[in-house]
């Protein structure tokens, strides 16, 4: 059974620093590409990141870019999003999602909740 | 970027009523488009891919339609479970965006 769960969310200042992880299990990792979806409190879901089975294509959405960074490491089964420069309107619930086919999110993790406050 | 909207935002039926919720691109997008569900509280479930191809292990009762701007999401007979927030979500380019989301409850 396919079993992504995220870790590392918390009260952050702004300004600062966090990373999320995300430990999967039940199928072969490293043959798949992986997104991070947030969702503001009471808010709709947005799109934030793209890796590649490989690591060899990256995207970040412009809200995130150059401040967040997606990364994976398949030897541990985990994929990893570094976030600085922290705002207010970075709190969220993010989720990991395995990308089945392309474009098509077919699991994701219970979402770990990212809250931006002094 | 590519813009979903849907509609109507909300809506209220009855158990047993087919309901139908739209979503509309602001370009085609050939058949790149997917359906999720998300209960209250809960990750969103992938429900609809590739407009009309139902996900392994989703009711029959959902169905999925349309190509270019213009896509439906159909509950055949809505029941108690099905209260949710649903939307679209494209996936022609980067970056990937998600409908604003309709909230369908029972009356």
């Amino acid at each position: 059974e396919v079993h992504l769960v995220e870790s590392g969310g918390g009260l952050v200042q702004p300004g600062g620093s966090l990373r999320l992880s995300c430990a999967a299990s039940g199928f072969t990792f490293e043959s798949y590409s992986l997104n991070w979806v947030r969702q503001a409190p009471g808010k709709g879901l947005e799109w934030i990141s793209y890796i590649s089975a490989t690591s060899s294509t990256i995207y970040h959405a412009d809200s995130v870019k150059g401040r967040f960074t997606i990364s994976r490491d398949n030897a541990k089964n985990s994929l990893y999003l570094q976030m600085s420069s922290l705002r207010a309107e970075d709190t969220a619930v993010y989720y990991c999602a395995r990308e089945g086919q392309l474009g098509l999110f077919d699991f994701w993790g219970q979402g770990a909740l990212v809250t931006v406050s002094s | 970027d590519i813009q979903l909207t849907q509609s109507p935002s909300s809506l209220s039926a009855s158990v047993g009523d087919r309901v139908t919720l739209t979503c509309q691109a602001s370009q085609d997008i050939r058949n790149f488009l997917n359906w999720y569900q998300q209960r209250p509280g809960k990750a969103p479930r992938l429900l609809i891919y590739g407009a009309s191809t139902l996900q392994t292990g989703v009711p029959s009762g959902f169905s999925g339609g349309g190509s270019g701007t213009n896509f439906t999401l159909t509950i055949t007979s809505l029941q108690p479970e099905d209260v949710a927030t649903y939307y679209c979500q494209h996936y022609d380019n980067v970056p990937i965006t998600f409908g604003p989301g309709t909230k369908v409850d029972i009356k």
